[in-house]
C-alpha cells in the first residue's frame, strides 16, 4: 500500500520568510495530493491540492510542486505571517488516501 | 509518535446489512476522535465530530440515523453504518486528537467499505 513520508516535523520561520515542507510516496499510481493545514484547537482543512496531471497548482502565498518520477510533492508558503503557524499535513491517494505524519510550523513575528 | 489503528482495514458486506467500523488510539487518551470519508478523487469530508461519552457532533448533511457513533471511552470510538447501500461504498478515515489543545491530529489507516 501507499506510504508518506514528511519532513521536517518541525519547522520554524521568520515572518516573511518563506516555508517549505516536502513529502514522499511510495505508490507510483497515486494521483491525487492534498495538502491540509491544521490550526491550534480546530480541525484540518483542505488548503490546496494537486493531481498527478499537473506539475504546479499556486494560490496567492501557496504553492505545490508535484515530481511524479520522484514521487515527492512539496508546499510552498511565501512571505509567511503569524497566522500560517500549524500544523501542515500531506497526503497522496489514488483510491485510498494516505497521510505524512504533519509538520508544525511556526512563524515568529 | 502516536498511533490510531482502524479495524478492520478492508470490509465487503451485502447491501442491507450493518457494518462497524473501529477506531482506536493505541498510546494516549484522545478525548475528541474524527471521522472522515472519502469520495472518489476527491478531498475527505469530515462527517462526524464524536467527543468521548457525549453524542457525536454530526456535519450538514451526514445521517446521524445512518452513521451511527459511539465514543464509548478514550481510547475507542466506532461508526456503524446501518442499512449500508451501493452508495455507501468509500473510504472511511478517522483521526484522533491528543490529550491537549495543542497536540496535533493522528490519522488512521483507514477502512475501505465496498458494499454490494
Amino acid at each position: 500500500g501507499e506510504n508518506v513520508e514528511q519532513h521536517p516535523s518541525t519547522l520554524s520561520v521568520q515572518e516573511g520568510d518563506s516555508a517549505v515542507i516536502k513529502c514522499t510516496y511510495s505508490d507510483s499510481a497515486s494521483n491525487y495530493f492534498p495538502w491540509y493545514k491544521q490550526e491550534l484547537g480546530k480541525r484540518p482543512q483542505l488548503i490546496i491540492d494537486i493531481r498527478s496531471n499537473v506539475g504546479e497548482k499556486k494560490d496567492q502565498r501557496i504553492a505545490v510542486t508535484l515530481n511524479k518520477t520522484a514521487k515527492h510533492f512539496s508546499l510552498h508558503i511565501t512571505e509567511t505571517q503569524p497566522e500560517d503557524s500549524a500544523v501542515y499535513f500531506c497526503a497522496a491517494s489514488k483510491d485510498d488516501m494516505r497521510f505524512g505524519a504533519g509538520t508544525r510550523l511556526t512563524v515568529k513575528p | 509518535g502516536a498511533v490510531v489503528s482502524q479495524h478492520p482495514s478492508r470490509v465487503i458486506c451485502k447491501s442491507g446489512t450493518s457494518v462497524k467500523i473501529e477506531c482506536r488510539s493505541l498510546d494516549f487518551q484522545a478525548t475528541t476522535m474524527f471521522w472522515y470519508r472519502q469520495f472518489p478523487k476527491q478531498s475527505l469530508m469530515l462527517m462526524a465530530t464524536s467527543n468521548e461519552g457525549s453524542k457525536a457532533t454530526y456535519e450538514q448533511g451526514v445521517e446521524k440515523d445512518k452513521f451511527l457513533i459511539n465514543h464509548a471511552s478514550l481510547t475507542l470510538s466506532t461508526l456503524t453504518v446501518t442499512s449500508a447501500h451501493p452508495e455507501d461504498s468509500s473510504f472511511y478515515i478517522c483521526s484522533a486528537e491528543g490529550p491537549s489543545q495543542t497536540d496535533t491530529q493522528y490519522f488512521g489507516p483507514g477502512t475501505r467499505l465496498t458494499v454490494l
